[in-house]
Order: structure tokens, then C-alpha cells, then sequence
């Protein structure tokens, strides 16, 4: 698998079901970072969570860090239409290179009203 | 304080023609990164550069790709010669130092015809 590779690739929930989305990364990381794109736009920071923070909240949000799996989860709780949007998790390289992101594919959540 | 700001948002081009995008950044960053994204695909790095510098091009193809960030003005990324495959959407990040927390652009997407 390739760093910062999502799963699943897509899902599909309704409105108020909370949405897990996780991500698989192979080297050492200083931060991993999870962003949000709606369809043809941007990329939307949505939480950065240090090597050595294991969870973290923003709201709705919810990132878990579990650096000896090398895997993060994304848990959006009470889900909304608007939540729908493709999710990326992105790592940086660690050590020398910690400006360099890197994304996986994306896990494409739709979330039906 | 504006986010990081793209131009053109949508670009066309003939094959053989040259493309230009160009990034602002955010108000106090002086690290910019350009990143491409293909259809269906997660974003991938390219260049990174500081005012006047680049820092690191390992992701940006040896030929007709370049990129600067002068003193003045915003960084371009400029294609030359265009062909098919360069068709994608191509975001500009910015950050205030190397590591910290980078905030994109809302992209250019580039179709070349």
C-alpha cells in the first residue's frame, strides 16, 4: 500500500450515522494531517495531529493516532449532507523532509439526506 | 486575511502552448508548494520553494516544468509545450515555515485540447 492510503474508498451512510474513515502509512511521520475536498474544489484543513498526540477533537471531528500500527482514523459523528466530500489523509515525510505531503487516494463519503 | 489565492481557477490550452498558474500566499508565509492532482487520484507533491529559492523540485518532471517564487509577486508554476497529460487541477500551498500546518488554494485546473 502506498503512504497515506485511505480505506474505505467510498462510503455511503445517512444523514446523523457517524462516518469512521482510516489511513495506512509506511514510514515515520511527524504530523498526519486529514483534509476535506467537495467535488471540484479545494483541499480544506480540517485537523493536524502530532506523532505524539494519540487523539484528537474538533467539533464533530474525532482523529485517532496510532503510530506502531502506522494508521490514523477519522470519525465524523452525527453526519450531515453537507459532510459529503472526498477525505484525505496526508503525511509528511518526517525527519528532513517534514513540508513534503504525502496523500493517499481518498475515501469518497456520501452521506444521504 | 485571505487565504491562498489561485489564478486563473480553470485554464485552457492547445497542445504546444504554454501554461502559467500562479499562487499568493497566505498573508506571512513565505514557503509555497505546488502539488498536482490527476482525475480519481490523491494530490502529488512537486516543488517546494522559499522566497527566491527552491528548496526541493524531486516531484516536478525534468522538462518543460519550472517554478519560482520571487522576492516580489506571486510564485508561478509554468508548463511549457503542453501536452495532453498535463491536464489536472494543480494546488498551491503555503505555510510560514517548513513543517507547520499548510493552508491551499482553492486550484487551477488545467485542460489541455
Amino acid at each position: 500500500s502506498q503512504q497515506g492510503e485511505e480505506d474505505p474508498q467510498a462510503l455511503s451512510i445517512q444523514e446523523g450515522e457517524n462516518a469512521t474513515m482510516n489511513c495506512s502509512y509506511k514510514t515515520s511521520i511527524n504530523n498526519l494531517q486529514w483534509y476535506r475536498q467537495n467535488s471540484g474544489r479545494g483541499l480544506v484543513h480540517l485537523i493536524l495531529i502530532r506523532s505524539n498526540e494519540r487523539e484528537k477533537h474538533s467539533g464533530r471531528l474525532r482523529v485517532t493516532l496510532d503510530t506502531s500500527k502506522k494508521s490514523s482514523s477519522l470519525l465524523i459523528t452525527a453526519s450531515r449532507a453537507a459532510d459529503t466530500a472526498s477525505y484525505f489523509c496526508a503525511t509528511d515525510g518526517g525527519g528532513g523532509s517534514n513540508y513534503k505531503l504525502t496523500f493517499g487516494k481518498g475515501t469518497l463519503l456520501t452521506v444521504n439526506p | 486575511n485571505a487565504g491562498v489565492m489561485q489564478n486563473p481557477r480553470h485554464l485552457v490550452r492547445r497542445r504546444g502552448q504554454e501554461a502559467r498558474l500562479r499562487c499568493s500566499p497566505m498573508k506571512g508565509h513565505s514557503h509555497v508548494y505546488w502539488y498536482r492532482q490527476l482525475p480519481e487520484e490523491g494530490l502529488k507533491f512537486m516543488v517546494y520553494l522559499q522566497k527566491e529559492n527552491i528548496i526541493d523540485e524531486s516531484g516536478m518532471p525534468k522538462e518543460r516544468f519550472s517554478a519560482e517564487f520571487p522576492k516580489e509577486g506571486p510564485s508561478i508554476l509554468r508548463i511549457q509545450q503542453v501536452v495532453r497529460g498535463d491536464s489536472a487541477a494543480y494546488f498551491c500551498a503555503s505555510s510560514p515555515n517548513s513543517g507547520a500546518e499548510a493552508f491551499f488554494g482553492q486550484g487551477t485546473r488545467l485542460t489541455v485540447v
